[in-house]
């Protein structure tokens, strides 16, 4: 069975800062990875992928992943953060022929101003 | 226009009522999801759909019925409606590729399921 982990409830970086939320998987064979983000009372929003290639991925926002495959990690990161980065984020998925995403239980990002 | 619909964003009933939630995805996508959100924000799929087959049946009381009528329609139908079916319930859509679709999933804006 695929996991994520997400060892972060809450993150909290001034505004400006650099910023890394942490992830961790688990599956068999090669992972999809993707982040994604939620505002209060929204649907999530897809920030990020990585499938093959380049371990660092560029998406939205100006946020980025890097992949390490022999940590299995996939952490996101951000330069310098803005107080509208404030919400929860999200790790998740897609391995061992799963269609289905399996996400982590969520990182809330606090941008204090 | 929105990518993927959810009707009603807001559901409160009564304890043993039966309810449903509607779904639909104008981006042409051929595989479509539900997930569960509970109050702790914690996500967990539900049912998945692919060209109208049912493809992913998770651990879900049988009270819960998807129903497909085309790839770009998801239904959720729930039976006696329980106070721990309280939750927000998420449409989702993905194009796949092969056997393992890399698209990413396009996230409908929740329905909020209040059961009192």
């Amino acid at each position: 069975a695929q996991s994520v982990a997400q060892p972060e409830d809450q993150v909290n970086v001034a505004e400006g800062n650099p910023l890394t939320v942490k992830c961790t998987y688990s599956v068999s064979g090669n992972p999809y990875l993707f982040w994604y983000v939620q505002y209060p009372n929204r649907g999530l929003q897809f920030l990020l992928k990585y499938i093959t290639g380049d371990n660092l991925v560029k998406g939205s926002y100006g946020f980025e992943a890097e992949f390490n495959k022999s940590q299995t990690s996939f952490h996101l990161k951000k330069p310098s953060v803005l107080v509208s980065d404030s919400a929860l984020y999200f790790c998740a998925v897609r391995g061992g022929g799963a269609d289905g995403l399996t996400f982590g239980k969520g990182t809330h990002l606090i941008i204090q101003p | 226009d929105t990518a993927v619909s959810q009707t009603p964003k807001y559901l409160v009933t009564q304890m043993g009522n039966d309810k449903s939630i509607k779904c639909e995805q104008n981006l042409g996508h051929d595989t479509m999801y539900w997930y569960k959100q509970d109050s702790k924000k914690f996500l967990k799929i539900m049912f998945s759909y692919n060209n109208k087959e049912l493809i992913i049946n998770e651990t879900v009381p049988n009270r819960f019925s998807p129903k497909s009528p085309d790839k770009a329609h998801l239904n959720l139908h729930i039976n006696s409606l329980e106070l721990g079916d309280s939750a927000v319930y998420f449409c989702a859509s993905s194009q796949s590729t092969g056997t393992r679709g890399t698209g990413e999933l396009f996230f409908g804006e929740g329905s909020r399921l209040t059961v009192l």
